[in-house]
């Protein structure tokens, strides 16, 4: 087990609807990414968070969007769901560089996995 | 842009056999090149990864993996296959002309493992 926690486990929501999902990040990691990863497909990278900033971001609309803490924790919201938000949410922490300066390794939480009717 | 390539949808085994999971990738910089496994229901782990260095990478549960340069590939392998390998298998790149912060991922392998 990794020490990254995500909550909920599972959610059902109804298009049009706004979701929050929670990520505890792994002791001494100061970095947070969200993944979505669709039926069948590999994890498409959504976005990261770094120093409670948004530090990069994949080709997903405005409304998705995060949050960090100071704690590191992290959270994804969606607003407006539509059906083909329907996926498992993966949350990666990791340190923002190894000692070396190079990009340290991802961790990954169990997932939330999002239905949406 | 970069991208990640796993050409097989599924790879077949008999356990004690070798296995191979090919992955290929395309960059702008620096490749640093990953290997993670899912299991149902579960979150991806973490089994080996190639930022610099040696080309031959070890990793956890007896995986491998090669990078090689020229074919821009980064295969992962195993000498003796376990039932307990079988999962679905994911290649990740990141790329340092963009900063590194972005991961890339293959749409995986499904290995099967025959007793």
């Amino acid at each position: 087990e990794t020490g990254v926690t995500q909550s909920p486990t599972h959610l059902i929501k109804t298009r049009g609807q706004q979701v929050t999902l929670r990520c505890s990040s792994q002791s001494g990691h100061n970095t947070v990414s969200w993944y979505q990863q669709a039926l069948g497909q590999g994890p498409q990278f959504i976005f990261q968070y770094y120093r409670e900033e948004e530090n990069g971001r994949g080709n997903f609309p405005p409304r998705f969007s995060g949050l960090q803490f100071p704690n590191y924790s992290s959270e994804l919201n969606v607003n407006a769901l539509e059906l083909d938000d329907s996926a498992l949410y993966l949350c990666a922490s990791s340190s923002h560089h190894d000692l070396a300066g190079l990009p340290d390794t991802q961790y990954f939480g169990p997932g939330t996995r999002l239905t949406v009717l | 842009a970069q991208s990640v390539a796993q050409p097989e949808d599924q790879v077949n085994v008999a356990e004690g056999n070798p296995l191979t999971v090919k992955c290929t990738y395309s960059v702008s910089g620096n490749p640093y090149l990953f290997w993670y496994v899912q299991y149902p229901n579960r979150g991806l782990q973490f089994l080996l990864k190639y930022i610099t260095g040696d080309n031959l990478v070890k990793g956890s549960y007896g995986f491998e993996a090669e990078f090689n340069k020229s074919q821009t590939s980064f295969h992962l392998k195993k000498p003796s296959a376990l039932v307990s390998d079988s999962a679905l298998y994911f290649c990740a790149v990141r790329d340092s002309f963009t900063g590194g912060f972005k991961t890339i991922f293959g749409a995986g392998t499904r290995l099967f493992v025959k007793a």
